[in-house]
């Protein structure tokens, strides 16, 4: 079935850095979604991206939907500590007449004030 | 508009009960997905009603059932819990066809002792 590679698994940082973590797969996806998720809570959308090639920018996040429409990076800028949690991935497919949401494992962000 | 709403929000049962969890998509959205959450799995879906049908089904055993009413609100019923099944139980809505981001509810935590 289809996966999603989502890379890095853990990240420590030190406030203040960059912060770039990517998803990969081998399937097309016609929109790509960024979410946050806290301890016990839902995940919180952050980008939705619904064009190849699209660069979208949501305060300190920038996320881009690739041109081979086969994966998605998230930079996080000048990080602080409230953006410690994990940073889902998600691609929307319509493969097999189907439509489907897959998620990545996610990337759980630490940062270190 | 307020958001996804899952209730309750905590939950303790017993092996071999069966639980109902229920959830209230966005104002106007006529999609709820159902997606398990453990740590060890990350998220995986469960099933995806639109218009009180289920429209996509993940590869749950059959204790796990779902359904949809009229007003779009959803239910899912897990019968003869299993200790596995302890999880955080995640209610996604969205607009529906060609609408297909997903904004998720705030869980609802189940411990089956």
């Amino acid at each position: 079935g289809q996966q999603l590679n989502q890379s890095p698994q853990s990240m420590f940082i030190q406030e203040g850095e960059d912060v770039s973590m990517n998803c990969t797969s081998s399937s097309i996806f016609n929109t790509w979604l960024w979410y946050k998720q806290d301890p016990g809570e839902g995940p919180v959308l952050l980008i939705a991206l619904y064009k190849a090639g699209e660069l979208t920018s949501n305060g300190r996040l920038t996320a881009q939907f690739g041109i081979t429409r086969k994966d998605s990076f998230l930079n996080i800028s000048a990080s602080i500590p409230s953006d410690v949690g994990i940073y889902f991935c998600a691609g929307h497919s319509t493969q097999g007449g189907s439509e489907k949401l897959v998620f990545g494992k996610g990337t759980k962000l630490t940062v270190n004030p | 508009k307020a958001g996804v709403t899952q209730t309750p929000r905590y939950l303790i049962k017993t092996r071999g009960q069966q639980v109902t969890l229920s959830c209230s998509p966005i104002s106007g959205h006529r999609s709820v997905s159902w997606y398990q959450q453990t740590p060890g799995q990350g998220l995986q879906f469960l099933f995806e009603y639109f218009s009180e049908t289920q429209r996509n089904k993940g590869n749950f055993p059959g204790r796990f059932s779902g359904r949809q009413f009229s007003n779009s609100r959803s239910e899912m019923n897990v019968s003869t819990l299993e200790l596995g099944d302890s999880a955080l139980y995640l209610c996604a809505s969205s607009g529906g066809i060609g609408e297909e981001t997903q904004y998720f509810g705030p869980g609802t935590r189940l411990l089956v002792l």
